[in-house]
């Protein structure tokens, strides 16, 4: 079973900064199957990236993803005040695993 | 526009059952596979159960097998996830998510707002 290992557990930066998470997986999964999804309290998650690098549609261009083998990772290049959320990555080929989240707050 | 809106949540016992509908509108409901995921309190998202496009195929996390069972009426345009056996653990808001195809692979396109389920004595 593939595991997804995201980090940091917490990014506290302030809007206008680049913000840069990590999702690493246990073994290489052979393909790009790889997604992220964007959390806030109360509200139903939001698909922002799919086959690791790209948008889903409404998407703004300022989040854009990248990576491949065992490694991706989210970009936001200018942090605005609702990006801050909890960003999950999932793997959507052999398993369904989410990665256990980042949060990413205001500094 | 895609909707997803669950219900049937509440407050059970433990050992108790319970019944979560999903109506779905704004797409062509047979084509997508769909999924029901949950947040346990202060936890990240965990994949419970999905269903192909059809209806054919069905999957369950080792944690709910044997208790939960999902299931669809594409002529009702509706998903549902029958729970028994629940345990205080299977606390959460329980989302309904649209996959992105019928069958593998596929991500969730769209998401409902979720339905809380409580389980307490």
């Amino acid at each position: 079973e593939i595991v997804l290992t995201q980090s940091p557990g917490t990014l506290s930066l302030s809007p206008g900064e680049r913000a840069t998470l990590s999702c690493r997986a246990s073994q290489n999964f052979g393909s790009d199957y790889l997604a992220w999804y964007q959390h806030k309290p109360g509200q139903a998650p939001r698909l922002l990236i799919y086959g690791a690098s790209r948008r889903a549609i409404g998407i703004p261009d300022r989040f854009s993803g990248s990576g491949s083998g065992t490694d991706f990772t989210l970009t936001i290049s200018r942090l605005e005040p609702e990006d801050f959320a909890v960003y999950y990555c999932q793997q959507y080929g052999s398993s369904r695993a989410f990665g256990q989240g980042t949060r990413l707050e205001v500094k | 526009e895609v909707q997803l809106l669950e219900s049937g949540g509440g407050l059970v016992q433990p050992g108790g059952s319970l019944r979560l509908s999903c109506a779905a509108s704004g797409f062509t409901f047979s084509s997508c596979a769909m999924s029901w995921v949950r947040q346990a309190p202060g936890k990240g998202l965990e994949w419970v159960s999905a269903i192909t496009g059809g209806g054919g195929d069905t999957y369950h996390a080792d944690s709910v097998k044997g208790r939960f069972t999902i299931s669809r009426d594409n002529s009702k345009n509706t998903l549902y996830l029958q729970m028994n056996s629940l345990r205080v653990e299977d606390t959460a808001i329980y989302y309904c998510a649209q996959g992105s195809a019928a069958a593998r692979p596929y991500y969730f396109d769209h998401w409902g707002q979720g339905i809380l389920v409580t389980v307490s004595s």
